[in-house]
């Protein structure tokens, strides 16, 4: 298993401002990726953080909209920019620990675009 | 198109009456299902892993079985704080193995 934060735990902003979403793990990952959860729809994966490397994006997400950092193997972060009230939505982080075949998720953070 | 649709959406218990949840789903080649738990304000957490049809997983209250169709998340005996969202995820097909796609969850409620 992993161990998992993420950084604001909760947040209200303003439409056409950015959020800046850390996820840290308490391990070295190769995989790591990034979810949204909007409220009663199931997780829909937003993108793959490659460490050293662009994020790649599932279709529907791109990266002007949600870029992604991954500096190392613990570390990684998600933008959600220009915001606008259809982004409001828990933002989750997740990691594949070598030779698991599931996934083990943050806490999320819980954004709120008035 | 990968599905995976939880039923029902919402199940209200009493404590100690058991249930099932069911997640039925249309992916090509299943290459693994996963049930999850979810409580208000937290991330999913991973419960179950189940592979092939036959194959059941149990931990405390609550065992997981799978066929070619579904899979069951029995609950027998449930408790209070048992009462979560239960997510069940499978590997999209044709991809790789970290694609999920996610049910809807079914939120339960265990009343005392």
């Amino acid at each position: 298993s992993a161990v998992i934060s993420q950084k604001p735990s909760r947040d209200i902003c303003q439409r056409g401002t950015s959020l800046t979403i850390q996820c840290q793990v308490d391990s070295q990952v190769t995989m790591m990726f990034w979810y949204r959860q909007q409220p009663g729809q199931s997780l829909t994966l937003i993108a793959t953080a490659n460490q050293g490397s662009e994020a790649t994006y599932e279709s529907g997400f791109v990266i002007d909209k949600f870029p992604i950092s991954r500096p190392n193997l613990t570390f990684s972060t998600l933008t959600v920019s220009n915001m606008s009230p259809e982004d409001s939505s828990i933002y989750l982080c997740s990691v594949l620990p070598q030779g698991a075949g599931e996934q083990y998720f943050g806490p999320g953070t819980r954004l709120t675009v008035t | 198109e990968d599905q995976v649709t939880q039923s029902p959406e919402a199940l209200r218990l009493q404590e100690g009456e058991s249930s099932s949840l069911n997640c039925s789903y249309t992916v090509s080649g299943l290459r693994g299902l996963f049930w999850y738990r979810q409580d208000p304000g937290k991330g999913p957490e991973f419960l179950f892993t189940l592979y092939s049809a036959g194959e059941e997983k149990e931990k405390e209250r609550l065992k997981a079985t799978l066929t070619k169709k579904e899979s069951f998340l029995h609950i027998t005996a449930p408790k209070p704080e048992d009462s979560a969202t239960y997510l069940c995820a499978v590997p999209n097909s044709g991809g790789s193995n970290y694609k999920l796609t996610f049910g809807k969850g079914t939120l339960l409620t265990v009343n005392p």
